[in-house]
Parts: structure tokens; C-alpha cells; sequence
């Protein structure tokens, strides 16, 4: 079937604005991770769900991100009171058992 | 916080072999070494990954040393399309529970026609 999906593709928004991030998972898998890469930098794991729990929250930057899965399908992770250091792309993966299959990513440009 | 020192860059010429180290000095019994790359603008493709014995599959060899402390991915024929960074990461099996992958700074493989 189809890959991970992310929407949107692309996110522009001001500062001090909310932003929500769509991940669609494949089919069937278990397991979803949400990570951030900023410009030239490396991944930096944020947050990852077993079914609809989140076990490991530990990379959350701060209290202005969080995040949902509902169903044990989609998620969403929210971004309140956007700051200028959001700007990343933030890509969304999942996975059954071993492998991570990721997304395209949203590309979160905070002015 | 990554387990696993790469070297920053490397350049390989088109057709030839690429190998790429990865040192995990600290690895436990029950971590597995796994290999992604990432090809720019693109999320994480995910390639290899072993225990203690050499695997082998469409995409690449991965060779870990008898002591595990560490291992090299090989490309057998490198192509312009395997330009990418390439990440090294040490990970329990899945099945004892998802465990999130922790990406360091990987290797930045030039390949060059």
C-alpha cells in the first residue's frame, strides 16, 4: 500500500501562531515516531507512540509541542505559541516491527 | 544520546566499492547495529541491520566484527544515487517494545563520477 503521508507539505506561519501536523502511518504498523531535523542538523527524536500511548515523550523541546494518536492510526502534533527556533522540518515514521518507513516531512518556516 | 562515532565525510568514486565504518565501542548483548541513509531533501531510508553475523541484501553487506565493538557497511558499486549521509545506530531488537531510533551525525558519503 501507499507510504507514510505528512500534510501538510509545506507550513508557513507567524510567530505566536499554532500549527498542527498531520502524520498518516502505514497500514497496520504499531509503532510512530515524530522527529525534527533543522537546517543542516541532524534528527532529533521527539516523541514515539506504541498503539495510542506515547512511552517516550523525553524529546519533547518544551511544553508548546504535544502530541496525539488516535485509533492507532494518525497523528497529529501540535506546535502552540510558535517561535522562530520551530522552523525545522519534522518528519513522521512508523513501523510494524524493526524497520522505520518516514515520511516526506513538513516543512515548518516560523517568521 | 548516539552510541556510535562515524567519520564525517567521505568520498568514493562512481563503480567502486564504498565502505563505511562505525564504531560502538559500548554496544550491549541485545542491541542490533542499523544502517539508514538519507538522500538530501528526503526522509531516512532505512538499508541494513545485524546482530553479530554478516548480512547481506539487495542494497548493501553489513560486516560487524567478531567483538561487535564495530562494523562497515559496504555499497558494492557505488552510483551517484548513493550519495547521501549515512547513519550508524545501535538499537535493542523491537520486539522487547518500540525503541526509538537515535540518530548521531553520520557520514556524509560523496560519490564522484
Amino acid at each position: 500500500g501507499a507510504g507514510v503521508s505528512q500534510s501538510p507539505s509545506n507550513k508557513v506561519t507567524e510567530k505566536g501562531k499554532d500549527v498542527e501536523l498531520r502524520c498518516d502511518p502505514i497500514s497496520g504498523h504499531t509503532a510512530l515516531y515524530w522527529y525534527r531535523q533543522s537546517l543542516g542538523q541532524g534528527l532529533e527524536f521527539l516523541i514515539y507512540f506504541q498503539g495510542n500511548s506515547a512511552p517516550d515523550k523525553s524529546g519533547l523541546p518544551s511544553d508548546r509541542f504535544s502530541a496525539e494518536r488516535t485509533g492507532g492510526s494518525v497523528s497529529t502534533l501540535t506546535i502552540q505559541r510558535t517561535q522562530q527556533e520551530d522552523s525545522a522540518v519534522y518528519l513522521c515514521a512508523s513501523s510494524r516491527r524493526t524497520e522505520l518507513f518516514f515520511g516526506p516531512g513538513t516543512r515548518l518556516t516560523v517568521l | 544520546d548516539a552510541k556510535t562515532t562515524q567519520p564525517p565525510s567521505m568520498d568514493c568514486a562512481e563503480g567502486r566499492a564504498a565502505n563505511l565504518p562505525c564504531n560502538h565501542s559500548t554496544i550491549s548483548g541485545n542491541e542490533y547495529v542499523y544502517w539508514y541513509r538519507q538522500i538530501h531533501s528526503q526522509g531516512p531510508q532505512y538499508i541494513i541491520h545485524g546482530l553479530k553475523n554478516n548480512e547481506t541484501n539487495e542494497m548493501a553487506s553489513l560486516i560487524i566484527t567478531e567483538d561487535r565493538k564495530s562494523s562497515t557497511l559496504i555499497l558494492p558499486h557505488a552510483t551517484l544515487r548513493d550519495t547521501a549521509v549515512y547513519y550508524c545506530i545501535v538499537r535493542p531488537d523491537i520486539i522487547q517494545g518500540a525503541q526509538k531510533l537515535v540518530f548521531g551525525q553520520g557520514t556524509r558519503l560523496t560519490i564522484n563520477p
